[in-house]
């Protein structure tokens, strides 16, 4: 079957600090790849995608490149802010199944000023 | 404002007495579905429509049930629920799921505890 693992959490982080959350994953076929963030009291937004091998999403200074050799898909920021505080979802979808999402568990990121 | 709502956001029940939570998208999306969010586990998804009176069942099915009478509302019923229904859910809507992906908009939450 599919799977996500990402790492445990939470990550706690000063601002200005460097941010990669690891995220890795298994799939029957070829997989879209995606980041989420739940910020407190709110449902999930998207914040990034990549659909083929190589492609870098970004959006709002995350970056994560598709990485299809190692199965990987991390998350980079170079610099956090407070404001970045949240939960990180990532997630993966088949080409051929719509829209079916399996997610990782989720990590929490606590930036500290 | 585009959106999806869902009522209640907060619920405290007993084992045994059946609820609804209600799901209201305004985008006009055929595709919606219902997760639930668990410690460590992230989402899983519950049930999900691709359309009116079209409905199929997710990873986690059993103790829920749905209805797709309406294309912007699609309710999520606990018939006899049980305390490892606790849970926070979520709602999702997007366009139609054709060869691709559409990005799935997510409501607030709601979290329900089960007594």
């Amino acid at each position: 079957g599919n799977s996500v693992t990402q790492m445990e959490g939470p990550v706690t982080l000063s601002e200005e600090a460097f941010l990669t959350i690891n995220c890795t994953y298994t799939a029957t076929g070829y997989p879209s790849l995606f980041w989420y963030v739940q910020y407190p009291g709110e449902g999930l937004q998207l914040l990034l995608k990549a659909t083929k091998a190589d492609d870098k999403g970004s959006n709002k200074g995350f970056e994560a490149t598709y990485r299809k050799e190692t199965t990987s898909f991390h998350l980079e920021k170079g610099s956090v802010q407070v404001s970045d505080s949240a939960v990180y979802f990532c997630a993966l979808t088949l080409n051929n199944a719509g829209n079916m999402l399996t997610f990782g568990g989720g990590t929490r990121l606590m930036v500290k000023p | 404002e585009a959106q999806v709502t869902q009522n209640p956001r907060y619920l405290i029940t007993v084992t045994g007495k059946k609820l609804t939570v209600t799901c209201s998208q305004n985008m006009n999306h055929e595709y919606m579905s219902w997760y639930r969010q668990d410690p460590g586990l992230g989402l899983r998804q519950i049930y999900y429509s691709m359309n009116v009176e079209v409905t199929d069942k997710g990873d986690v099915p059993e103790g829920y049930k749905v209805s797709r009478k309406e294309k912007r509302n699609f309710p999520l019923i606990l018939e006899s629920p049980s305390p490892n229904q606790t849970s926070l859910y979520f709602c999702a809507s997007s366009l139609a799921a054709g060869g691709g992906y559409n990005e799935q908009f997510f409501g607030p939450g709601t979290r329900l505890t089960v007594l």
